[in-house]
C-alpha cells in the first residue's frame, strides 16, 4: 500500500516569496491533516479537512497561509507571503473514518516538505 | 483541550542500555495515546498505541508503552537499546469521540552512545 506522498522534499525561498506544497493521502482515506513543525518543536495542526471539507482551521494564519482539497483527494498548501518564522518543516497525514472514529485509530505521515526562508 | 508535556528534552544512552521516555498528558475527556519516532529528515512513524484494555502495549523495534490512567502518564520504554534507535521520539494524544486530530508533545531526542 502507497503511503501519504508529498513534493516537493525541500525548498528554499526569500522572504515575502509564495510556496506551495502538494500532498497525495492514502487511498481511500477521507481525512486529511497539514501540520506544521518548526525545528525542536512538536507538530501543531494547521488545518484539517474531511474529505472537501474544512474541519479544524483554527491555527491556521489565514492571512498568509491557504489550503484546499478540491477533490477530496489531494491536498495543496500555500504560503504567501513568506515569513522567515515559517521555516519548518511541513507534514501531511491521512486517516481514514468510519462510526465517526479513525479506522484503526492511526493516522499516518508523509516525509514531510522542508522549508527554508532566508 | 488536551496537552502533552515530554519531560526530557534529550536522553542520551549508552547501547545495550534500558531507556525510558516519560510523556505526561492533560484532557477533561477520554483519549487514546500514541507514541512517533522521527528519524532524521523523515516524517513520522507510528511506533505503538494505546486504545483501550491492557495497559501494558507493545511496539514496533521493542519498544513497548504503559498507561497509567491516575498519574496521566504513557512512558515508553526499551530494555536494550540500539544505536538505530538515534531519533527523536514524540508522545501524541487524540480524542476518543470528537475531533481527530492529534496532540503533540515538544518530542524527546534520544541518542544512543556507543
Amino acid at each position: 500500500e502507497a503511503g501519504v506522498a508529498q513534493s516537493p522534499r525541500y525548498k528554499i525561498i526569500e522572504k515575502r516569496q509564495s510556496v506551495a506544497f502538494w500532498c497525495n493521502p492514502i487511498s481511500g482515506h477521507a481525512t486529511l491533516y497539514w501540520y506544521q513543525q518548526i525545528l525542536g518543536q512538536g507538530p501543531k495542526l494547521l488545518i484539517q479537512f474531511q474529505n472537501n471539507g474544512v474541519v479544524d482551521d483554527s491555527q491556521l494564519p489565514k492571512d498568509r497561509f491557504s489550503a484546499e482539497r478540491l477533490k477530496g483527494v489531494d491536498s495543496t498548501l500555500k504560503i504567501q507571503p513568506a515569513k522567515l518564522e515559517d521555516s519548518a518543516v511541513y507534514l501531511c497525514a491521512s486517516g481514514s473514518i468510519r462510526g465517526g472514529t479513525v479506522s484503526g485509530n492511526t493516522i499516518y505521515f508523509g516525509e514531510g516538505s522542508w522549508l527554508t526562508v532566508v | 483541550a488536551q496537552s502533552v508535556t515530554q519531560l526530557d528534552s534529550q536522553v542520551p544512552v549508552f547501547e545495550e542500555a534500558p531507556v525510558e521516555l516519560r510523556c505526561n498528558y492533560s484532557s477533561s475527556v477520554s483519549v487514546y495515546l500514541f507514541w512517533y519516532v522521527q528519524y532524521p529528515n523523515q516524517g513520522l512513524q507510528l511506533l505503538l498505541k494505546y486504545l483501550s484494555g491492557s495497559t501494558l502495549v507493545k511496539g514496533i523495534n521493542g519498544f513497548e508503552a504503559e498507561f497509567n490512567k491516575s498519574q496521566t502518564s504513557f512512558h515508553l520504554r526499551k530494555p536494550s537499546v540500539h544505536i538505530s534507535d538515534t531519533a527523536e521520539y514524540f508522545c501524541a494524544v487524540r480524542r476518543i469521540q470528537g475531533a481527530q486530530k492529534l496532540v503533540f508533545g515538544q518530542g524527546t531526542r534520544l541518542t544512543i552512545n556507543p
